[in-house]
């Protein structure tokens, strides 16, 4: 069955920082979904990726979407303490498919 | 805020016991979803309702059952509770059937089984 696979599932990063998280499907995706969770809180959409090879950017973060539509990334460039809380992938196959979040913590 | 509203914020119940959560979608969302979290786990799909009728079924124990009505808001209800079942549910919602459109999430209801 399609699954989502999401690491690393923690990351510690020194504020100032870059970081990457991955998201790996079993099966092509039509789209992925990214959300991000803070302490406490829901999810929030973030951004959608359909084209093969796509990349977006809300300003420190840039997402891409693989060649084959098989996986993706976040990368945060010069992280800050506002960056703190779980991203989570989320791919469109037959179903919306979430990863396990990557709970991101900064340290000042 | 996401427009997606869930009632009510905290639930705290005994075991064997049976709640119902509540989920009013945004206005012109005619898809709901709700997902289980437990502590510091991921997002469990439990089921999807559009426009009324049952769309897709995840993880869902059959302790467990949803409807929705036909003003569109929907209800989680959950019987037999056992402690296991603690945990956060969100409800989310979205325009369509779940192509394309991404999904808003309510603050959740946490339950807490003792």
């Amino acid at each position: 069955g399609q699954q989502v696979m999401q690491i690393p599932q923690y990351q510690h990063v020194q504020e100032g920082e870059d970081f990457t998280t991955y998201c790996n499907s079993s099966t092509t995706l039509s789209n992925i979904q990214w959300y991000k969770q803070r302490p406490g809180g829901h999810p929030v959409f973030l951004i959608q990726l359909v084209k093969s090879g796509e990349v977006k950017k809300q300003k420190r973060l840039t997402f891409q979407f693989g060649e084959a539509k098989k996986n993706s990334s976040l990368h945060i460039t010069a992280t800050q303490t506002t960056d703190v809380g779980t991203y989570f992938c989320a791919g469109q196959g037959y179903k919306l498919s979430f990863g396990a979040g990557t709970t991101v913590t900064v340290r000042a | 805020d996401s427009g997606v509203t869930q009632t009510p914020k905290h639930l705290i119940t005994a075991t064997g016991q049976r709640v119902t959560l509540r989920c009013s979608p945004r206005s012109g969302d005619l898809s709901v979803y709700w997902y289980q979290q437990s502590l510091d786990q991921g997002l469990q799909f439990l089921i999807q309702y559009y426009n009324g009728e049952e769309r897709a079924k995840g993880n869902i124990l059959e302790r467990f059952s949803a409807q929705q009505f036909p003003d569109l808001h929907s209800e989680l209800n959950l019987s037999s509770l056992e402690l296991g079942d603690s945990a956060l549910y969100f409800c989310a919602s979205s325009v369509g059937q779940g192509q394309n459109s991404p999904l808003h999430f309510g603050n959740g209801t946490r339950l807490t089984v003792t």
